[in-house]
């Protein structure tokens, strides 16, 4: 069964870095999302990707934070410059396309990110 | 915008015996309301999910009601079995209504504990 992969599982970086996150969304998938957990809080939704551009974002999705499609295959997320509290399980999430945005949304197993 | 309010948090039932978890939202143009299961170290997986035409849908030993009236929708487990321990999230959409690109919105969740 298809399934949306993430790398790495574990990050580590120190405060002000930059960390990129990558996530291979399923392949016939069309769109594309970003959430974080905090530990032990809700799922967090960051922003959603369609026809190569952002659709959607919340309030935490601020200039910190890009997303992209470099080729076919990957979506990567991009923290500039990373705060103690960007600390958080980040998803990917992708789906279909059709049903009116009422589909079911896969999730990747997470990249766990944690600002020193 | 959307809040998604999920109780309880915690629930300990024996094996057996049946579970029940209860959401409610905020804004009426939510249309979609899936329920996850997250396992320890591991994404969201979909378990059963419901559109607003639907009042109920089951799967086995899982059914999701919803009341689009009172605005609350809930999770009914039966012969609960010790690997359906885990964390449950409720979630909302409104699909592609008033420019939502289908992002969803995540109850705080509930740890569900199953005792042999």
């Amino acid at each position: 069964e298809p399934e949306v992969t993430q790398t790495p599982s574990h990050q580590v970086t120190q405060m002000g870095q930059e960390v990129i996150l990558r996530c291979v969304p399923i392949s016939n998938h069309l769109y594309f999302y970003w959430y974080r957990q905090i530990l032990g809080q809700k799922v967090e939704f960051l922003v959603s990707f369609y026809n190569n551009e952002i659709s959607e974002k919340s309030e935490i999705f601020d200039d910190q934070f890009s997303v992209e499609r470099p080729d076919g295959s990957n979506f990567t997320l991009k923290i500039r410059s990373t705060k103690l509290e960007d600390s958080a399980m980040y998803f990917c999430a992708s789906r279909v396309g059709t049903g009116q945005g009422m589909e079911t949304q896969y999730f990747g197993p997470g990249t766990r990110l944690l600002v020193l | 915008g959307e809040n998604v309010e999920q109780h309880p948090s915690t629930l300990s039932v024996q094996e057996g015996d049946s579970a029940v978890i209860k959401c409610t939202y905020s804004d009426s143009a939510s249309n979609y309301f899936p329920w996850y299961k997250q396992e320890l170290g591991k994404g969201p997986q979909l378990i059963i999910d419901i559109r607003s035409n639907v009042g109920e849908k089951k799967d086995q030993r899982i059914a999701v009601t919803l009341n689009k009236t009172a605005k609350h929708f809930s999770l009914h487990i039966t012969e609960t079995q010790p690997e359906d321990s885990a964390v449950y999230f409720c979630a909302a959409s409104k699909g592609f209504s008033g420019g939502s690109q289908g992002n969803l919105i995540f109850g705080k969740g509930t740890k569900l504990s199953v005792k042999p």
